[in-house]
């Protein structure tokens, strides 16, 4: 099956700072991006969906400009917590597919702990 | 919009007996149904998939699902559950029409107990 990584698995930060997730995808094309987030004992939500090349399209309720994702080639999105807050501690999960599958596959997630 | 009910937040189950886990979504339109499955600070791991054909589907780690549309379910099942199935299972529906987002159930804690 297709491989993503998604890095770091877990970081703290402080208050204020700025942290970045990479998601890669190892060995196929990723058209098509997700970035998911989940709160404790609860369900994955989408947060928004990049296409490689163009801008993503956030969820509503989702803050473009605290939440920056680039999806600069067909491997590799990264989402950016900008000036990151306690209550943006969660679990970041991104997932990828390419054109034409059905099937997206998910990396293993990343622990934000903002302190 | 589409939704996906997992009425059961958590199943305890003695290990070989057979367990269900339950979904049940809505849509206005035809959709592709998942099961996934999570261990505790991991990401998802796709159990099995209806997109079409047989309504029965068959996953990896001996489960298995059944699509039923007009109870609109897709009940995911396995015969005799073993510790290592200990873990979180989100059934997820997308519109294939609508660039496949997957929105997900609340899931379900698949918990196995000697």
């Amino acid at each position: 099956g297709a491989v993503v990584s998604q890095h770091p698995s877990w970081v703290i930060c402080k208050s204020g700072t700025s942290v970045k997730i990479e998601c890669r995808s190892l060995d196929f094309q990723a058209t098509t991006m997700f970035w998911y987030r989940q709160f404790p004992k609860q369900s994955l939500m989408l947060m928004a969906t990049s296409n490689e090349g163009s801008k993503a399209t956030y969820e509503q309720g989702v803050e473009k400009d605290k939440f920056l994702i680039n999806h600069a080639s067909l491997t590799l999105s990264t989402l950016t917590v900008t000036s990151a807050h306690p209550e943006d501690s969660s679990f970041y999960i991104c997932s990828a597919k390419s054109t034409g599958r059905t099937e997206a596959f998910f990396g293993q997630g990343t622990r934000l702990t903002v302190v | 919009a589409q939704s996906v009910t997992q009425l059961d937040s958590q199943v305890p189950v003695f290990e070989e007996a057979p367990v269900e886990l339950r979904c049940n979504y809505s849509s206005s339109v035809s959709v592709y149904l998942f099961w996934y499955v999570q261990y505790p600070n991991q990401g998802l791991q796709l159990l099995l998939k209806y997109l079409s054909g047989s309504t029965l589907v068959k996953g990896i780690n001996g489960f298995e699902a059944e699509f039923n549309k007009s109870q609109t379910s897709f009940h995911l099942r396995k015969p005799s559950v073993h510790i290592s199935d200990t873990a979180e299972y989100f059934c997820a529906v997308s519109d294939p029409g609508g660039g496949n987002k997957l929105t997900f159930g609340t899931g379900t804690q698949l918990k196995v107990e000697l």
